[in-house]
């Protein structure tokens, strides 16, 4: 079964401040998906990696994909409050089946 | 946008009920998923749906569970004897083709007492 790790699972932070959120799986994968979930809510979709080498960036978020050492990141600059949400990264397998990480809880301080 | 629609949003049912979740996935999608989520955990896969079958199904998936697409536009999710260990967030979700994202519902909270 493919397994697919995050860490940190907790990360709490200050306005402002920088910092990576990292993603490993564990077999050959072209696709990455990150996901963004506010408490209660359902999963928001914030990027779709298709290849090896893709780098794609929304406001403050910039998630980058690496195949060969199946190795997603998911950089945060200069946080702000709103980003407080838990962010989770799948990956599918042969037959589409999406494969969830752990997630880890981003909480911005001010 | 177009959106996955779930009902109902809560669900409560007592312990050996059967239960049934509804889904409106996206018009023109062809692939349709259920995921549940145990509060505090990951989002865990329970199957898969494409051309009128199941393409794939997961351990969580037994015998209790069962999904059918009824008409053209509803996708359901049936447990036929709940447990209290079924207590979890459910989430439909479809997909258009297969490099797409996922578009998933805003989910069923389903509670056994």
């Amino acid at each position: 079964e493919l397994k697919v790790e995050q860490n940190p699972l907790f990360l709490s932070m200050q306005e402002g401040k920088n910092y990576t959120i990292y993603c490993n799986y564990s077999t050959t994968s072209d696709r990455l998906y990150w996901y963004r979930q506010d408490p209660g809510k359902s999963l928001e979709s914030l990027f779709v990696l298709l290849s090896n080498g893709a780098v794609k960036q929304e406001g403050r978020l910039m998630a980058s994909l690496d195949t060969k050492a199946r190795l997603s990141t998911l950089h945060i600059t200069a946080a702000v409050h709103d980003l407080s949400a838990t962010y989770f990264c799948a990956v599918p397998n042969t037959g589409n089946q999406f494969y969830f990480g752990t997630g880890t809880s981003l909480t911005v301080i001010p | 946008e177009p959106e996955v629609t779930q009902t109902p949003s809560h669900q409560v049912t007592q312990m050996g009920q059967e239960v049934i979740l509804r889904c409106v996935p996206i018009s023109n999608h062809l692939y349709f998923y259920w995921y549940r989520q145990i509060l505090g955990q990951k989002v865990e896969f329970l199957v898969s749906f494409y051309n009128n079958e199941i393409s794939e199904k997961s351990e969580i998936f037994d015998d209790q569970f069962s999904v059918e697409r009824p008409d053209g536009s509803n996708f359901t999710l049936k447990i036929r004897s709940t447990k209290l260990e079924d207590s979890a967030m459910y989430f439909c979700a479809s997909g258009g083709v297969t490099y797409e994202k996922l578009f998933f519902g805003s989910g069923t909270q389903l509670s056994v007492l």
